[in-house]
C-alpha cells in the first residue's frame, strides 16, 4: 500500500547535538513538507519542497536543514542551533492539483523529538 | 501576510450537527484541506475543496467559497469518536502544484453525551 512513513517514532537527542528525522513516501507526490506542532498549538511549517533538488524555508526554518535528492525522500536534520527543539514533527506530501477537485494530502505517523 | 482563523474550541451533543468555521487570507489560492486530528496521532485527510460549493463525504461535508476566503466543514450526527481537533489548511500558491500548505490553529471539537 503506498503512504508516508515517517521514522523513529520517538527520538530523544542530548543538548548540543544534530539528529535527522526521516521522511519516506511511494506515492509519487512531488511535493512535501515539514511541520512542527507544539502542546496544544497549530502546525507550523518548517520547510517545503515542490520537486527534487529544490527547496523553500517555512515559516521557522532556523536551526533546520533539509535536502530532497530524490522524490520519495525528504529528511528533516534539527541543527544544535535550534533552541527549543522538543516537538512533535510531521511530515506530509501532496499530489499535483491536475485531477479537479481530488487533490490530496496525506501526513506520515510523526516524530516525537525530545532533547535531554 | 498569510493568515488563517478558526474558533479555537466547540462543544456539541452527541447526534446533533456542527459547523466549524474557517476564514483565510493568503498570498494565491490553490486549494482548502480539511483535517482531523486526534490527541497525539497524526492527522487524518477529511476533505478537499477547489472551487466554490459544497462537498459532501458521509457525515462530513465541506463549503468553500473563494471570494469571501471562507470555507466550514460540517458535522452531521455526532459521535463521541467525533471528538478531535479540526484542522483547515489552504495551498497557497499560483498554480497547481505549487505554493505552501499553511495551517490554522485547529478548532478542538468536544462531543458530549
Amino acid at each position: 500500500d503506498g503512504g508516508i512513513t515517517q521514522s523513529p517514532k520517538y527520538l530523544f537527542r542530548k543538548e548540543g547535538q544534530n539528529v535527522t528525522l526521516s521522511c519516506e513516501q511511494n506515492l509519487n507526490h512531488d511535493a512535501m513538507y515539514w511541520y512542527r506542532q507544539d502542546p496544544g498549538q497549530g502546525l507550523r511549517l518548517i520547510y517545503y519542497s515542490q520537486i527534487v533538488n529544490d527547496f523553500q524555508k517555512g515559516d521557522i526554518a532556523e536551526g533546520y536543514s533539509v535536502s530532497r535528492e530524490k522524490k520519495e525522500s525528504f529528511p528533516l536534520t534539527v541543527t544544535s542551533a535550534q533552541k527549543n527543539p522538543t516537538a512533535f514533527y510531521l511530515c506530509a506530501s501532496s499530489m499535483p492539483t491536475e485531477q479537479p477537485g481530488r487533490s490530496l494530502a496525506f501526513f506520515g505517523q510523526g516524530t516525537r523529538l525530545t532533547v535531554v | 501576510g498569510q493568515n488563517i482563523d478558526q474558533p479555537t474550541e466547540m462543544t456539541a451533543t452527541e447526534g446533533a450537527i456542527v459547523q466549524i468555521n474557517c476564514t483565510y487570507q493568503t498570498s494565491g489560492f490553490n486549494g482548502l484541506f480539511w483535517y482531523q486530528q486526534h490527541a497525539g496521532e497524526a492527522p487524518t485527510f477529511l476533505s478537499y475543496n477547489v472551487l466554490d460549493g459544497l462537498e459532501e463525504k458521509g457525515r462530513f461535508s465541506s463549503f468553500l467559497s473563494r471570494s469571501k476566503g471562507y470555507s466550514y466543514l460540517l458535522l452531521k450526527e455526532l459521535q463521541m469518536k467525533d471528538s478531535a481537533s479540526y484542522l483547515c489548511a489552504v495551498r497557497a500558491g499560483s498554480s497547481s502544484n505549487t505554493g505552501k500548505l499553511i495551517f490554522g490553529q485547529g478548532t478542538t471539537l468536544q462531543v458530549k453525551p
